[in-house]
C-alpha cells in the first residue's frame, strides 16, 4: 500500500490529453513539493516534473504538472505513442522522513 | 554527458552482505545529496536512503523496511556513493537506482541487479 495514491492504469488515442492523478496527505503533498518520473519499459526512472509544475530542460511542454492541497496531477497534452510508459508521484513526507512514491500508473496508448 | 554508473550487484544468499557503488562522472558530486530506489520485478519504486552533502552534515537518512540493515556512504574525492546491505533477505531482491542531483539537475544510474536468493 504505497502512502501516495495513482490509479493503476489510464489510456488515451494519439492527440488526446490525459491526466494522471496522485493523492496523499498533509504531510506530504499537502506541505512539500511533488516531483513526477516517467519510466519508459526495460529503462531507468526520468525526471519529468519537479516542485510541482517545472520541467528540466528536455521534457516537452505537452508534460505539465499542477498541485492543489493535498493532490496533485500530471497532464499530457497531444498524446504520442512514445508516452506509453509508466508514471511515478513523488515527494518527501515529513511524519516518514521519507521520500514516498505513488504506485504508478501505466499509460497505454491505444 | 552526466553519468551515473551503478555496480556490485548478483545473487547474493540470505542472510549474506552486499555492497553496491554508484561512481559519478562530469558531475559536481560533493555538491548533492546522493539517493538509492529500488525496483522489485514487476513493482513499483521504492525509495531506500539518501546522504545529504557534506555542507548539509553528510547525514543520512532511511526508510523503515531497511533502516538497521542497509547503510549509504560516499566518497567525495572518488565521486562514488555507496549501499552496504546487510542481512539481506528475499524481500530485497530489486533493481537498485542511485540517483543524484537537485531539481531540474537531477540524474539517475541504470540499475543494477540484486538477487537475494538461496
Amino acid at each position: 500500500q504505497s502512502v501516495l495514491t495513482q490509479p493503476p492504469s489510464a489510456s488515451g488515442t494519439p492527440g488526446q490529453w490525459v491526466i494522471i492523478s496522485c493523492s496523499g496527505g498533509s504531510l506530504n503533498i499537502g506541505s512539500d513539493y511533488v516531483y513526477w518520473y516517467q519510466q519508459l519499459p526495460g529503462t531507468a526512472p526520468r525526471l519529468l516534473i519537479y516542485k510541482n509544475n517545472q520541467r528540466p530542460l528536455g521534457v516537452p511542454d505537452r508534460f505539465s504538472g499542477s498541485k492543489s492541497g493535498t493532490s496533485a496531477s500530471l497532464a499530457i497534452s497531444g498524446l504520442r505513442s512514445e508516452d506509453e510508459a509508466d508514471y511515478y508521484c513523488a515527494a518527501w513526507d515529513a511524519s516518514l522522513s521519507a521520500w514516498v512514491f505513488g504506485g504508478g500508473t501505466k499509460l497505454t496508448v491505444l | 554527458e552526466v553519468q551515473l554508473v551503478e555496480s556490485g550487484g548478483g545473487l547474493v544468499q540470505p542472510g549474506r552482505s552486499l555492497r553496491l557503488s554508484c561512481t559519478a562522472s562530469e558531475f559536481t558530486f560533493g555538491d548533492y545529496a546522493m539517493s538509492w530506489v529500488r525496483q522489485a520485478p514487476g513493482k513499483g519504486l521504492e525509495w531506500v536512503g539518501f546522504i545529504r552533502s557534506k555542507a548539509y552534515g553528510g547525514t543520512t537518512e532511511y526508510a523503515a523496511s531497511v533502516k538497521g540493515r542497509f547503510t549509504i556512504s560516499r566518497d567525495d574525492s572518488k565521486s562514488i556513493a555507496y549501499l552496504q546491505m546487510n542481512n539481506l533477505k528475499t524481500e530485497d531482491t530489486a533493481v537498485y537506482y542511485c540517483n543524484g542531483g537537485a531539481d531540474a539537475e537531477t540524474y539517475w544510474g541504470q540499475g543494477t541487479l540484486v538477487t537475494v536468493s538461496s
